[in-house]
């Protein structure tokens, strides 16, 4: 999985497996949570976001699982597709300031068909 | 609908020139974001900008300026480029103050020599 402050790891699977792909965020106030894909030469894109007063939340084959007490984030995506295939980030947010998302420094995530 | 522009696409500078990326929403979203994205590094934040007429400073700063005349521009410009500041530069925006997700340009791949 990432973290801020590691070195960009990289997930392999194979098509139809699901894939797990980890974050460990630093600030205990941030209470707001996105994760993001970015395809090759693009802008990273929404996937799903997450508020602290959740622990869980489902999308069309993504789910967010967030754990306050260990600061972790997770994206798991159900039936992986050679689509998938992308750079994973997730970004956290304090309210209560300006909203200035921080971003961790991303998972890569590599489909085998 | 165009969401994000920037332009220009990817530039190739002499180290001491000026360069001014530009970046335009036709989203009307108040606050707008510049990033820099290095291999193994992440997004960082370089400025930010709340609403137009205000900006902010985020993680790396240092050797750029913005500007905020009106809600759809945002341009970054760089008075003297050096080659540490080659990269890959991404504008973003945001419709909300605290959360929300933010839309991303599709980036400048800027080379500094």
């Amino acid at each position: 999985g990432e973290s801020v402050g590691l070195h960009l790891p990289t997930l392999s699977v194979q098509e139809g497996d699901n894939s797990i792909i980890n974050c460990a965020y630093s600030n205990s106030a941030s209470d707001y949570f996105i994760w993001y894909k970015q395809e090759s030469g693009k802008g990273p894109q929404f996937i799903i976001d997450i508020r602290s007063n959740m622990d869980k939340r489902q999308g069309q084959r993504v789910t967010v699982l967030l754990n306050k007490t260990v600061k972790h984030l997770s994206l798991q995506i159900a039936a992986t597709q050679p689509g998938d295939s992308a750079v994973y980030f997730c970004a956290e947010n304090a309210s209560g300031g300006s909203y200035i998302p921080t971003f961790g420094r991303g998972t890569s995530l590599i489909v085998h068909p | 609908i165009a969401g994000i522009t920037q332009a220009p696409t990817s530039q190739i500078l002499a180290a001491g020139r000026r360069m001014t990326l530009r970046c335009t929403q036709d989203m009307r979203h108040n606050a707008m974001y510049w990033y820099r994205q290095d291999l193994g590094l992440g997004l960082r934040l370089i400025h930010y900008s709340n609403t137009a007429g205000t900006t902010g400073k985020g993680e790396v700063p240092d050797g750029y300026s913005v500007s905020r005349a009106n809600t759809d521009d945002f341009p970054l410009t760089l008075a003297s480029a050096v080659p540490s500041q080659t990269s890959v530069y991404f504008c973003a925006s945001s419709a909300s103050g605290s959360t929300g997700e933010l839309f991303f340009g599709e980036g400048s791949r800027l080379t500094v020599l």
